[in-house]
């Protein structure tokens, strides 16, 4: 039971490079969603999705790009990479059954930018 | 817009001790709470949640946690906290309506701190 999968765990990149952060869950959750981890601002939501085809911005999208091909893929595209967006990635995802409530979180991916 | 405060930033206390963290959400309709656990270097992890019913809820590890809709809070218990409970603490509201899981806010944390 792999549950979510984030690669790479570590990345360092120069500003104005281009990257994907890969998601992938195996339990056939329809909701998935991107959040930055950054200190003392708990996790802010980048971009969600609620099934595949479907995308949807969050509260910081600005710079990142989604799509959602497939139920379990959800890659994130940082087009050209800014210092400020050195932080600490987490992709989560969860059916939408209300009952089964709350996220299974990947163990993230930890961006450099410089 | 919806919002979770965390009052306390960092707590430490004794191993055996009870622990009580604090969370304050802010939201027009029927809430779905969440407190999730974050151990170093790792993911969240979810400890218990709660969108209805009675206002007392178990969770994993031995927490539970208590709504209390006159106060808009759902604090965080423990009676006798472990050494390996040390940790970073979340708690989330999402919105009920909306089946729970969209565009949950996270508050800014709670770390834990575990003394011998």
């Amino acid at each position: 039971n792999a549950g979510v999968t984030q690669t790479p765990k570590f990345q360092v990149l120069k500003t104005g490079q281009s990257m994907t952060l890969q998601c992938a869950q195996d339990m056939n959750h329809e909701y998935m969603s991107w959040y930055r981890q950054d200190p003392g601002m708990g996790l802010r939501l980048i971009h969600y999705s609620v099934g595949a085809g479907i995308t949807d911005q969050g509260e910081v999208p600005n710079g990142y790009n989604v799509s959602r091909s497939t139920t379990e893929d959800f890659p994130l595209r940082l087009l050209s990479a800014a210092p400020s967006q050195t932080s600490v990635y987490f992709c989560a995802s969860s059916p939408v059954d209300r009952a089964s409530g709350g996220y299974t979180f990947g163990s993230g991916t930890r961006l450099t930018v410089v | 817009a919806q919002s979770v405060t965390q009052p306390d930033i960092h707590i430490t206390v004794s191993e055996g001790a009870s622990l009580e963290l604090r969370c304050n959400y802010s939201y027009g309709a029927t809430p779905y709470l969440f407190w999730y656990v974050q151990s170093p270097g790792q993911g969240l992890q979810l400890l218990l949640k709660y969108f209805s019913g009675d206002t007392l809820v178990q969770g994993i590890k031995g927490f539970e946690a208590e709504f209390k809709r006159s106060q808009s809070s759902f604090n965080l218990r423990k009676p006798s906290v472990h050494w390996s409970d040390a940790a970073e603490y979340f708690c989330a509201v999402g919105d009920l309506n909306s089946g729970g899981y969209q565009k949950v806010t996270f508050g800014t944390g709670t770390k834990l701190q575990v003394i011998p």
